[in-house]
């Protein structure tokens, strides 16, 4: 089964709103990584954050990690239409090494 | 862009024949990694290799075989391909460093008729 488990599935909202996406794992991690893909595209990494972290922010991003409740989250402010895609979480489990597990992303859609 | 380059992008096979999906990279990264992804199934890893000839299975490994005998190409084999092999293929990096980023090719489509 997978890791990471991203709710909600699909997301649609307007241009300049935000958006808020949820991941939550099973097992203790070494960090967890938030990934985009454009449709018919590969994933591009978009931020990590580690186990001894609780928030990071890169521009528009801003995630959260909440270990005890193993959970984290990733919010996209002001949101444009080219914000439009698939976000996936992925975790590097404390006993997988050089391993990621994925989730099943959220479909974000940003209407004009 | 990361330096990956996966081959062929596109393919339509029959079932039972072998196909062999190409990544090769240009960034000489240690770890390499075959995914694929499904509707409703997200990405799962088929293989990795964290060397030339070092590989492990990953979770949905049974009907695939890997090689590397290049630091910067990794083979994976269908060696009879079958209807539920039909998936996008992703190849992936990464670096030395422990919880680094990985990065990811453009994906195959492979749809096995």
């Amino acid at each position: 089964s997978q890791q990471g488990e991203e709710d909600p599935q699909a997301l649609s909202i307007q241009e300049g709103e935000n958006a808020t996406m949820n991941c939550s794992y099973k097992t203790s991690i070494n960090n967890l990584q938030w990934y985009r893909q454009n449709s018919g595209r590969g994933l591009v990494h978009l931020i990590l954050i580690r186990s001894n972290e609780r928030e990071k922010h890169s521009g528009r991003l801003r995630v959260t990690l909440d270990t005890s409740k193993k959970s984290s989250s990733l919010l996209i402010t002001a949101s444009r239409a080219a914000d439009t895609a698939s976000y996936f979480c992925a975790t590097r489990e404390e006993t997988s090494g050089s391993r990621l597990t994925f989730g099943e992303g959220t479909q974000l859609t940003v209407n004009p | 862009d990361a330096g990956i380059t996966q081959s062929p992008r596109h393919k339509v096979t029959e079932t039972g024949t072998p196909v062999t999906l190409r990544c090769h990279q240009t960034e000489n990264h240690r770890y390499m990694y075959w995914y694929r992804q499904d509707p409703g199934h997200g990405l799962r890893l088929i293989h990795y290799s964290y060397g030339v000839k070092d590989t492990d299975k990953g979770e949905v490994s049974d009907g695939y075989s890997v090689s590397r005998s290049k630091t910067e190409d990794f083979l994976l084999t269908l060696e009879s391909a079958t209807s539920s092999q039909t998936s996008v293929y992703f190849c992936a990096i990464s670096a030395l460093n422990p919880g680094n980023t990985i990065y990811f090719g453009e994906g195959s489509w492979l749809t096995v008729v």
